[in-house]
């Protein structure tokens, strides 16, 4: 059974970092490309930041290219989010997502319960 | 970009009716569309992806359609449990966007 759980959320000030941890069970962690999603509070879905499963390659959303850095430790088969220079807007529950297939980064099949990051100004 | 677009933002049904909720996309996806359900303080879960596949244990009363920049989501038979926020997201081409979502909710 595939699991994601997702820890590290708290509460920071404006301009302060946090680490975001997630760690994967039940499938080949190093085959499958994973991401960060973000919902603020009461709002949509989006989009954060993606990774291959041998961390080759790795993207970002505009809003956060520069200030967050994606990562993943194959042996320990967890994800990692180091998020720097917090803005309040980046305040929101922050999900770990598996890619369905090896090819197919963004398309999600299985999502952790998400961690609360909540930055006050 | 593309942008997901849907509507309506909100849609009253009452149980036992169908549903349907419309997605659509600023250029083409082609049928690289995916829907996910989101229920309160849940995280979300995959119904639907390439436009029109039931993901694993999706009930056969969620169906999708469309390809291009027009898609669908219906809901034959509403059951309680299927009350809840509905997102479309495209993964044709990077970034991968959402739709704005549609709640569904009881009438």
């Amino acid at each position: 059974e595939v699991q994601l759980l997702e820890s590290g959320g708290g509460l920071v000030q404006a301009g302060g970092s946090l680490r975001l941890s997630c760690a994967a069970s039940g499938f080949t962690f190093s085959s499958y490309a994973m991401s960060w999603v973000r919902q603020a509070p009461g709002k949509g879905l989006e989009w954060v930041s993606a990774t291959s499963g041998t961390g080759g390659s790795t993207y970002y959303a505009d809003s956060v290219r520069g200030r967050f850095t994606i990562s993943g430790d194959n042996s320990k088969s967890t994800l990692f989010l180091q998020m720097n220079s917090l803005r309040a807007d980046d305040t929101a529950v922050y999900y770990c997502a598996k890619g369905k297939y090896p090819s197919s980064w963004y398309l999600f099949d299985y999502w952790g319960q998400g961690t609360l990051v909540t930055v006050s100004s | 970009e593309i942008v997901m677009t849907q509507s309506p933002a909100t849609l009253s049904v009452s149980p036992g009716e169908r549903a349907t909720l419309s997605c659509r996309a600023s250029q083409s996806v082609s049928s690289n569309l995916a829907w996910y359900q989101q229920k309160p303080g849940q995280a979300p879960r995959l119904l639907i992806y390439g436009a029109s596949t039931r993901a694993t244990g999706i009930p056969a009363r969620f169906s999708g359609s469309g390809s291009g920049t027009e898609f669908t989501l219906t809901i034959s038979s509403l059951q309680s449990e299927d009350f809840a926020v509905y997102y479309c997201q495209q993964y044709h081409q990077w970034p991968p966007g959402f739709g704005q979502g549609t709640k569904l909710e009881i009438k």
